[in-house]
């Protein structure tokens, strides 16, 4: 059925290096895709998303693109910051508004 | 401000004991959902409604109802809590407007403990 796999984390990286935490995902059709960030005690916050094979989602730094050649969505960032620690969850959502999350990365970022 | 609301934020049950969380949203949207949070599991989607008067189970419905008799209101249910629901539930809206994407809001959370 369809589904969305994201890398395992839990990733740690010094401050200022590059982040790429992969997603792929499996469905019929193009579903629109997304990621969200859940930061300490807190819920989940859209952080970027795209509805289109080729698109580009891109907010705070971070940008993933929409490829229906390799069905993925991988989040990158140039340069990640200590405020960017949080757990990264890549999310497809199907025709009935359903969405279906993967099982989240954790990210530290050490100064 | 415009969001969706959910109380309590903590709570800790009995095994046996019923508890009713609450959802509320104000930005007048058709779709809601719940669901659960557990480590190494993602989110799982318990139980969604994609408007007043209308539910539909999710992946891990049971132990859980729901009803949607308005369209701001979405309370999940548990019947007789065991320690497997032990979880931290999320409840969110969306919509879904044709050109113009989809928009999903979710709530802060809450931390249950089934002892």
């Amino acid at each position: 059925g369809d589904s969305v796999t994201q890398m395992e984390g839990p990733v740690t990286l010094s401050e200022e290096a590059f982040l790429t935490i992969n997603c792929t995902y499996t469905a019929t059709g193009y579903p629109s895709l997304f990621w969200y960030v859940q930061y300490p005690g807190e819920g989940l916050q859209l952080l970027l998303k795209a509805t289109k094979a080729d698109d580009k989602g891109s907010n705070k730094g971070f940008e993933a693109t929409y490829r229906k050649e390799t069905t993925s969505f991988h989040l990158e960032k140039g340069s990640v910051q200590v405020s960017d620690s949080a757990v990264y969850f890549c999310a497809r959502v199907n025709t009935g508004n359903q969405f279906y999350f993967g099982t989240g990365t954790s990210l530290t970022v050490i100064p | 401000n415009a969001g969706v609301t959910q109380t309590p934020k903590f709570q800790v049950l009995k095994t046996g004991q019923s508890m009713t969380l609450q959802c509320a949203q104000d930005m007048n949207h058709e779709y809601m959902s719940w669901y659960r949070q557990d480590p190494g599991m993602g989110l799982r989607l318990i139980h969604y409604s994609v408007g007043a008067g209308i539910t539909d189970q999710g992946e891990v419905p049971n132990g859980y109802n729901v009803s949607r008799s308005t369209t701001e209101d979405f309370p999940l249910r548990l019947l007789s809590a065991a320690p497997s629901q032990t979880s931290v539930y999320f409840c969110a809206s969306s919509y879904y407007r044709t050109g113009g994407g989809y928009g999903y809001t979710f709530g802060s959370g809450t931390r249950l403990t089934v002892v």
